[in-house]
């Protein structure tokens, strides 16, 4: 069983450009997830979709960050203009199935390093 | 809001010796998870406790989950090598429907 994808896997850029990171979900996982996690902190959730609708942006920077999961499957998350605090490894995760509210064991992908200089 | 505490966040063992991390949370769960990350890698399940009571086991790690004390812990058996990485808690919030992560325990194991 494939993984959950992400890219790219490095990104470096200045400060004020855009940047978008692409996620692609295991076959079958209702509820994705796209976290920030900042050297040597926990992932901090920015978004949480199921299917494609959005379950919670209560942490999204939405002055700055967009997310969509437009067919319910693979999802893009943008950042416009970046910021030197946005420094940090972006990780999309999914999980089978949020309805049911029985296991909400996450499986992550490799993760976007983005820098900002 | 749900808040989840690690300790320690750094732990160095020697090879051989037993351990315990510590997970605590703020709010009513019964749904915890541990992920491990090796560095520079992306986070892998490792347990998945769904009841107040759950344990389970793989090789030298034994997690457990006490809801009542909304405390969790993860043993560690005559540590070796390979088990150096960082361990992170993730609790339910299930009211929300999302985890919340700790900070994570980075464990070293030296010979």
């Amino acid at each position: 069983e494939a993984g959950v994808a992400q890219s790219p896997r490095y990104k470096i850029i200045e400060k004020r450009q855009s940047v978008a990171f692409w996620c692609n979900p295991i076959s079958g996982h209702a509820t994705l997830y796209w976290y920030q996690q900042i050297l040597g902190q926990g992932p901090k959730l920015l978004i949480q979709f199921q299917n494609n609708g959005v379950v919670d942006d209560s942490q999204l920077p939405k002055d700055r960050f967009s997310a969509e999961r437009l067919k319910g499957v693979d999802s893009t998350l943008k950042i416009q203009p970046a910021k030197l605090e946005d420094s940090a490894v972006y990780l999309c995760a999914s999980s089978l199935d949020l309805g049911l509210r029985v296991n909400n064991e996450q499986f992550f992908g490799p993760g976007t390093r983005l820098t900002v200089l | 809001e749900l808040k989840v505490e690690q300790n320690p966040l750094f732990l160095s063992m020697q090879e051989g010796k037993n351990y315990t991390i510590y997970c605590n949370y703020s709010t009513t769960s019964d749904r915890l998870y541990w992920y491990r990350q090796d560095p520079g890698k992306s986070l892998e399940s490792l347990f998945v406790l769904l009841s107040n009571g759950a344990v389970k086991q793989e090789g030298r790690l034994m997690a457990s989950l006490d809801t009542k004390a909304r405390l969790s812990t993860l043993h560690i058996t005559a540590a070796v090598h390979d088990l150096s990485a960082t361990y992170f808690c993730a609790v339910d919030n299930t009211n929300a429907g999302k985890s919340t992560f700790g900070d994570g325990t980075t464990l070293t194991v030296k010979p």
